[in-house]
């Protein structure tokens, strides 16, 4: 069972255009929702998170938007540079006795063309 | 500060042999959680270790153990290997379980190839 889900499974984007990724939870007990970053042979950075309580996010040029009724949320990548091209992963976390579990989505590749 | 660290990087083994896995967190992080990740199934918790007790375990065999030290050095340990955990496998450190949520630090993982 896929608790989150993430779309698209790869973009392309134009260097300056904004970059737009989706992602859906099922579990109303997830109470942080981080984004992650991944570039090929390296674990996944933190890029930004949000709590449900809050309805927008703002980073520098990473945004992220929180629907709680419609249980979705998105990141946006404004002036996307060949430098933000990675995969890209949505996540929910659950606290479980102390214990926080992310769980990921599918991830996005984004690749940034010149 | 260093980073997550996890040893060894590359490890290729052959089915049914066992293998271990090792992972430093940050210093002064006490929880150490192990993910697997896969081009398939994406990035799955494997479990959690807080002050050397195994707080939380997701939905792997009992092939995959794991364990943590007094210094919160932590191990993974799969037992008979299957061409199904060709992996790479994660360790992220926190430096606080309970009340918030605080920010996961992953390692550069152990990439696994069981032939």
């Amino acid at each position: 069972q896929q608790q989150v889900k993430q779309s698209p499974q790869s973009l392309i984007v134009q260097k300056g255009g904004i970059s737009i990724i989706n992602c859906a939870y099922e579990n109303t007990a997830f109470d942080y929702f981080p984004w992650y970053q991944q570039f090929p042979g390296k674990g996944p950075a933190l890029l930004i998170a949000i709590r449900p309580d809050v309805s927008e996010k703002k980073e520098g040029r990473f945004t992220i938007s929180f629907n709680k009724s419609a249980k979705q949320f998105s990141l946006h990548i404004m002036d996307s540079q060949p430098g933000d091209s990675a995969t890209y992963f949505c996540a929910a976390s659950i606290n479980r006795a102390g214990s926080y579990q992310l769980t990921f989505g599918k991830g996005t590749k984004l690749s940034v063309i010149p | 500060k260093a980073g997550v660290t996890q040893t060894p990087r590359y490890l290729i083994k052959t089915r049914g042999q066992q293998v271990t896995l090792s992972c430093s967190p940050i210093s002064g992080h006490r929880s150490v959680s192990w993910y697997q990740q896969t081009p398939g199934q994406g990035l799955q918790f494997l479990f959690e270790y807080f002050s050397e007790t195994q707080r939380n375990k997701g939905n792997f065999p009992g092939r995959f153990s794991g364990r943590q030290f007094s210094n919160s050095r932590s191990e993974m340990n799969v037992s008979t290997l299957e061409l199904g955990d060709s992996a790479l496998y994660l360790c992220a450190s926190s430096w606080i379980s309970g009340g918030s949520y605080n920010e996961q630090f992953f390692g550069p993982g152990t990439r696994l190839t069981v032939l």
